[in-house]
């Protein structure tokens, strides 16, 4: 079984400030772990993938995360905010034997204040 | 390349009613996932084709159906459509077992 908490729904922070999306997740395998972005009334595009390789993934726009096996937590960071930040992020678990079924966190909405 | 095209994007249907949606992914793609999102349930995976051969199923009815044709093209039925049934349905595409790559969606009303 595997699942994903995103510990916050909602974060807001102002534009140049850091951005850190909380994610704990749980897997009975070696996980794969995603974050994805959906802006309003868009699709979901990936950000980045952890796939056991380097534990510190960058990803597009700016954006990396950590994974850290000990702390089952895969956060996502960003050091300077900006206004097109502004969404809903989804941290994403699955694995091998699971296919392609992915199992989505709650999602958090990043806010970013002028 | 071409994105993941979904169509049609907006849908309104009445209660009882059945549904039709489509999906065309990514050339070369041999993979097509379903995802149901909603306010309340979140994302949910609904099923995974691979080379016309269902793959992976969720936790779903089995009013959800789907297919996929020989150049990977998919479509989900969704019968005897109940108002929970409303949501925004993802398509994403795969070479196999990899990233996703996900299209716009088609938001489904039902009324």
């Amino acid at each position: 079984a595997q699942s994903v908490t995103q510990l916050d729904s909602h974060v807001s922070v102002s534009e140049g400030t850091p951005v850190l999306l909380r994610c704990n997740y749980s897997s009975s395998y070696s996980p794969s772990l995603f974050w994805y972005v959906q802006h309003p009334n868009k699709g979901l595009q990936l950000l980045l993938k952890y796939t056991s390789a380097a534990t510190l993934v960058k990803g597009i726009n700016g954006f990396e995360a950590e994974f850290k096996k000990s702390e089952t937590s895969f956060h996502l960071t960003k050091p300077s905010a900006h206004m097109s930040d502004a969404a809903e992020y989804f941290c994403v678990v699955t694995h091998n034997n699971a296919g392609n079924m992915l199992t989505f966190g709650g999602g958090t909405r990043l806010m970013v204040k002028p | 390349k071409a994105g993941v095209t979904q169509t049609p994007r907006y849908l309104i249907k009445t209660r009882g009613q059945q549904v039709t949606l489509s999906c065309s992914p990514i050339s070369g793609h041999r993979s097509v996932s379903w995802y149901q999102q909603t306010p309340g349930q979140g994302l949910q995976f609904l099923f995974e084709y691979f080379s016309e051969t269902q793959r992976n199923k969720g936790n779903f009815p089995g009013r959800f159906s789907g297919r996929q044709f020989s150049n990977s093209r998919s479509e989900m039925n969704v019968s005897t459509l109940e108002l929970g049934d409303s949501a925004l349905y993802l398509c994403a595409s795969s070479p196999d077992r990899d990233e996703q790559y996900f299209g716009p969606g088609t938001r489904l009303t039902v009324t």
